[in-house]
């Protein structure tokens, strides 16, 4: 299994201002996944982001408030921008892969906005 | 279209009592399904997982059985301790996207 780091681990932002988290992996990956966590819910998937290739949002997510980047097979970023109190979740990454197409978590990102 | 639905919680059980967790999918084609965990302040962890009708995931006690007939992956754990106090959500891959049950709280008090 890989092993996913990510950064900040928590941080607390004021409205207006963006945030960019890190994630880190192990080993090479090809497919890399970013999920909201709101509150006491179920994971959200935001987008897929493969590296050399633009990242596919799902619905209710657009580039402009979530870009991302894919450098390399090892790393990815996601920015919350123009933030507001409505974005105060957790945000994990994750990597697919593996024989029988399980996903590998990070341990999340605890965003709180003010 | 695809989904999996979770047995609603808080779930509260006395150290040693026998755990249940119901899980039930929708899916066309043949998932695969999996039972993560998320202790409190962390991510997720993978506790298991099947790929097939009939197989039978296992890990630190729980056990979970893939049944195409009554599409169901329960999840089981003969006695649980107050350290599997944890969030544990249900999931399951077609292979172009992963599901997520919407999880159910677990708390062992001693």
């Amino acid at each position: 299994s890989a092993v996913i780091s990510q950064k900040p681990s928590r941080d607390i932002c004021q409205r207006g201002t963006s945030l960019t988290i890190q994630c880190q992996v192990d080993s090479q990956v090809t497919m890399m996944f970013w999920y909201r966590q709101q509150p006491g819910q179920s994971l959200t998937l935001i987008a897929t982001a493969n590296q050399g290739s633009e990242a596919t949002y799902e619905s209710g997510f657009v580039i402009d408030k979530f870009p991302i980047s894919r450098p390399n097979l090892t790393f990815s970023t996601l920015t919350v921008s123009n933030m507001s109190p409505e974005d105060s979740s957790i945000y994990l990454c994750s990597v697919g892969g593996g024989t029988y197409y399980e996903q590998y978590f990070g341990p999340g990102t605890r965003l709180t906005v003010t | 279209g695809d989904s999996v639905t979770q047995m609603e919680g808080p779930v509260t059980l006395s150290e040693e009592a026998f755990l249940t967790i119901n899980c039930t999918y929708t899916a066309t084609g043949y998932p695969s399904l999996f039972w993560y965990v998320q202790y409190p302040g962390e991510g997720l962890q993978l506790l298991l997982k099947a790929t097939k009708a009939d197989d039978k995931g296992s890990n630190k006690g729980f056990e979970a059985t893939y049944r195409k007939e009554t599409t169901s992956f329960h999840l089981e754990k003969g006695s649980v301790q107050v350290s599997d106090s944890a969030v544990y959500f249900c999931a399951l891959n077609t292979g172009n996207q992963f599901y997520f049950g919407t999880g159910t709280s677990l708390t062992v008090i001693p």
